[in-house]
This record gives C-alpha cells, sequence and structure tokens, in this order.
C-alpha cells in the first residue's frame, strides 16, 4: 500500500500557541484526507483537498495541499484543550492512514 | 442519521481461540472497510468492500482473517486462530461510492488476545 510520513510524531504545545503537522508522500497524490482520533475514540473526518496548492479553512483549521501534491499540512491556530487528540492524513483510493501526531495542549 | 454500528464493543480472547467482529454501515454507503489499529500506530486497511465485492484485501492476513459482506450491507470480520499481536481495535467505515466527505467510522471493537 501506499506509505505516508507525518511528522512530527509528538508535539506538546501551551495553550494558545500554535501546532502544524505534516504529510508527505514520494509519489504524487490524487487527494489527501485529514482526520482527528480523541484519546479512546475513533477517526473523525475533517476534511479532502484535491487540487494543487489548495488551500482550506475550518475555523482555527487551516489545510494545506502542496503544489506538486506530494504533501499537505494541517495548521491549527491558537490551540486549545479540545484539540487534543491524534490527527491523521490518509492518501489514496483506498486512503492508506499515515503514522498520525499526537498533540498534547498543556493548559 | 444512524453512525456505524460495530459490535461487540470488547473482546477477551486466548491465543488460538477465534473471534468475529460485526458491522452495520450507514444506510445507502456501498463500501465498507475494515481498518486495524494497533496502539500508538494509525489504522491499516485489512479490506474494502464495494457492495457485497472485495475491492482490496491485499494486507488481510488470509492464512487466519476472514471477511465476509452477504448482501451488501452488514459485514464480518473473523480471526481464526488469534494470535498474540492481532490484539488492537477494529475499526469498521463506511462511505459512499465516492467519498468526498470521507469514511464515517464506527466506535471500534478492541480486541484483547491473551
Amino acid at each position: 500500500g501506499q506509505q505516508v510520513m507525518q511528522i512530527p510524531q509528538y508535539q506538546h504545545v501551551q495553550e494558545g500557541e500554535d501546532f502544524t503537522t505534516y504529510c508527505n508522500s514520494s509519489t504524487t497524490l490524487s487527494n489527501i484526507q485529514w482526520y482527528k482520533q480523541r484519546p479512546g475514540g475513533h477517526p473523525v473526518f475533517l476534511i479532502q483537498l484535491v487540487k494543487s496548492g489548495e488551500v482550506k479553512k475550518q475555523k482555527r483549521l487551516t489545510f494545506q495541499f502542496g503544489e506538486a501534491k506530494k504533501n499537505s499540512s494541517l495548521h491549527i491556530t491558537a490551540t486549545q484543550t479540545t484539540d487534543v487528540g491524534t490527527y491523521f492524513c490518509a492518501v489514496g483510493n483506498q486512503f492508506y492512514f499515515g503514522t498520525g501526531t499526537s498533540l498534547t495542549v498543556i493548559p | 442519521e444512524a453512525g456505524v454500528a460495530q459490535s461487540p464493543r470488547y473482546k477477551i480472547i486466548e491465543k488460538r481461540q477465534s473471534v468475529a467482529f460485526w458491522c452495520n454501515p450507514i444506510s445507502g454507503h456501498a463500501t465498507l472497510y475494515w481498518y486495524q489499529q494497533i496502539l500508538g500506530q494509525g489504522p491499516k486497511l485489512l479490506i474494502q468492500f464495494q457492495n457485497n465485492g472485495v475491492v482490496d484485501d491485499s494486507q488481510l492476513p488470509k492464512d487466519r482473517f476472514s471477511a465476509e459482506r452477504l448482501k451488501g450491507v452488514d459485514s464480518t470480520l473473523k480471526i481464526q486462530p488469534a494470535k498474540l499481536e492481532d490484539s488492537a481495535v477494529y475499526l469498521c467505515a463506511s462511505s459512499t461510492h465516492a467519498p468526498v466527505y470521507g469514511y464515517t467510522f464506527g466506535s471500534g471493537t478492541r480486541l484483547t488476545v491473551v
């Protein structure tokens, strides 16, 4: 299956700080999806990106698809404790999941 | 709309025993997926169904795992015999044929093999 790397694996931030996670592929992607998984929960769909250079926003979350469609990022502005969880990207026709970035927000 | 239903929620078995998981996808969702998520890792696709046909089962350990989706609705995933390394959460997800709104996951079944 397709493989994607996510960095960082873990991130601890003070509440109010920004957070960014990156998803990188060695091959060109047709699309990419982002999911959030709360501790003990199941993945919840956040967004899908399809177009080269696409940028989408959801409140404090900004998602970007690289121009070459080989990487993507998720940026959270002014983190809150409710943002705690693991963020996964998923790629390919069968949506293979990346390794995830675990976010801890310190109040 | 009702979500993806999975049962049981938890299961503890001894190694070499067999176990089965059940999934009822969202009504009208043609595509159904089974994922295995080992603690600390991302979900790993085991099998994808389109209606009652298998689209991708390349990562399903077929010597011990089997899955079926009779009538294109409910699905069952079976492990026989179970190994210690099968301890994981088994997630079922469903989507429309063109999942532009992503997958909807069930709450999963947490399997512990002792």
